[in-house]
């Protein structure tokens, strides 16, 4: 059974990076079959997926259109993780942070996730 | 971008009701659903993928179906553990998600 395990900081200043991390237990994050996400919830509980990673013989990314010029999401095959990085946060980045499994080679649904990270915005 | 609308945004319900939530899509997206449930602090939690396929362990008063643009998810009898809030996914092309429905004691 995976577990997926957040940690980072849960206040982050405006302009700055928002940087989060996901530990994997009882799966690999260089399972060629499966794919690591974040997802995000903004307070009115609108939930925006933001972009994965993924390896099929090497390492993949894709990353949504509204996010796509300030996110990267990288694996740590030492520590069997995977980090979310969104630089130049505003309040608009403000929301509860989840990572998520998926399958296959395009993006499909999320059978497993994290516990969920509240980040605010704030100086 | 595909938009998905849900339908009721909020459903009082007692135990015992059947209770169906509808999900519409701004194009077809074919069978490439999945339904979650989510409660209050926690993750959402996958349900049902594919329209119709009820992931393993999920209660079998469950059931989703639907293809195209048009979906249902009903819950046959619903139980105290069922009051939450529900969203629908397309993963068609990308992702993106319903705005939910809140499921409420009546």
């Amino acid at each position: 059974q995976v577990q997926l395990q957040q940690s980072g900081p849960g206040l982050v200043r405006p302009s700055q990076t928002l940087s989060l991390t996901c530990v994997i237990s009882g799966d690999s994050v260089s399972d060629n079959r499966a794919a690591w996400n974040w997802i995000r919830q903004s307070p009115s509980g609108g939930l925006e997926w933001l972009g994965r990673t993924y390896y099929r013989s090497q390492w993949y990314n894709d990353y949504a259109e509204s996010v796509k010029s300030r996110i990267t999401i990288d694996p740590d095959t030492s520590k069997n993780q995977f980090s979310l990085h969104l630089n130049s946060v505003t309040s608009d980045d403000a929301a509860v942070y989840f990572c998520a499994r998926d399958w296959g080679v395009s993006v499909s649904f999320f059978d497993s996730w994290g516990q969920g990270t509240l980040v605010t915005v704030s100086s | 971008d595909i938009q998905m609308t849900q339908s009721p945004s909020t459903l009082a319900a007692s135990v015992g009701d059947r209770v169906t939530i509808t999900c519409r899509a701004s194009q077809s997206i074919s069978s490439w659903l999945a339904w979650y449930q989510q409660k209050p602090g926690k993750a959402p939690k996958l349900l049902i993928y594919k329209a119709s396929i009820l992931e393993s362990g999920v209660p079998s008063r469950f059931s989703g179906s639907g293809s195209g643009t048009e979906f249902t998810l009903t819950i046959s009898s619903l139980q105290p553990d069922d009051f939450a809030t529900y969203y629908c996914q397309q993963y068609n092309f990308y992702v993106t998600f319903g705005g939910g429905t809140k499921v409420e004691i009546k």
